[in-house]
């Protein structure tokens, strides 16, 4: 069966700190990669998506960069954090097969403070 | 473009009342729908998924019917208990290819 990992599950970082968030999935092979941000009772903001190794796409222009080292791995970075980059961060992969549903990881709850 | 919209909340229910969360969206051709769940504290979990017109999806009680007259898809439980107490999210996608659209969430609160 297919799961999804993502780390850490909380993180305080101080201002203008670099940030790398991981996430990884197992048992599926080329699935599109979705990194959101939610913030307090907000709903979800698309952050960047991919549909392959290297290929990114961003929605939002912003302090974060993606990539896409391997197949199965996501990765979430900024140099410098800002206190507006806190918030709940999720991962999420979709199987390319037709109607497929999305896969959420548990999330990382970063405070920049 | 395709887009979701669903009724905000928060939406405040006593135990065992009828819930209904309202869900229409826009997009061409038959795009798949989906009812997530995020618990506090957690990521969000798929609830149920409708792919063609007329589908139900139903799960834990909470049933949603594909309506392409009304393009909607709404979602209800006929009895809610405390622990369905989160927030629920509406969604589309038209292919493989292309991005999942979210709505903006449902908060509900059930109180004993």
């Amino acid at each position: 069966s297919q799961t999804i990992h993502q780390w850490p599950a909380t993180l305080v970082q101080p201002v203008g700190s670099p940030l790398s968030l991981e996430c990884t999935v197992e048992g599926t092979s080329n699935p599109n990669l979705y990194w959101y941000r939610q913030a307090a009772g907000r709903g979800l903001q698309l952050l960047f998506y991919s549909v392959g190794i290297g290929q990114i796409s961003s929605e939002v222009p912003q302090n974060l960069s993606a990539s896409r080292p391997q197949d199965r791995q996501f990765i979430l970075s900024s140099k410098k954090l800002l206190l507006s980059d806190s918030g709940f961060y999720l991962c999420a992969w979709y199987s390319k097969a037709y109607n497929s549903p999305l896969h959420f990881g548990n999330g990382t709850r970063l405070t920049v403070t | 473009g395709n887009s979701v919209t669903q009724m905000e909340g928060p939406v405040t229910l006593s135990e065992e009342a009828f819930l209904t969360i309202n869900c229409t969206y826009t997009a061409t051709g038959y795009p798949s729908l989906f009812w997530y769940v995020q618990y506090p504290g957690e990521g969000l979990q798929l609830l149920l998924k409708a792919t063609k017109a007329d589908d139900k999806g139903s799960n834990k009680g909470f049933e949603a019917t594909y309506r392409k007259e009304t393009t909607s898809f709404h979602l209800e439980k006929g009895s809610v208990q405390v622990s369905d107490s989160a927030v629920y999210f509406c969604a589309l996608v038209k292919t493989s290819y292309d991005k999942v659209i979210f709505g903006p969430g449902t908060s509900l609160s059930v109180i004993p």
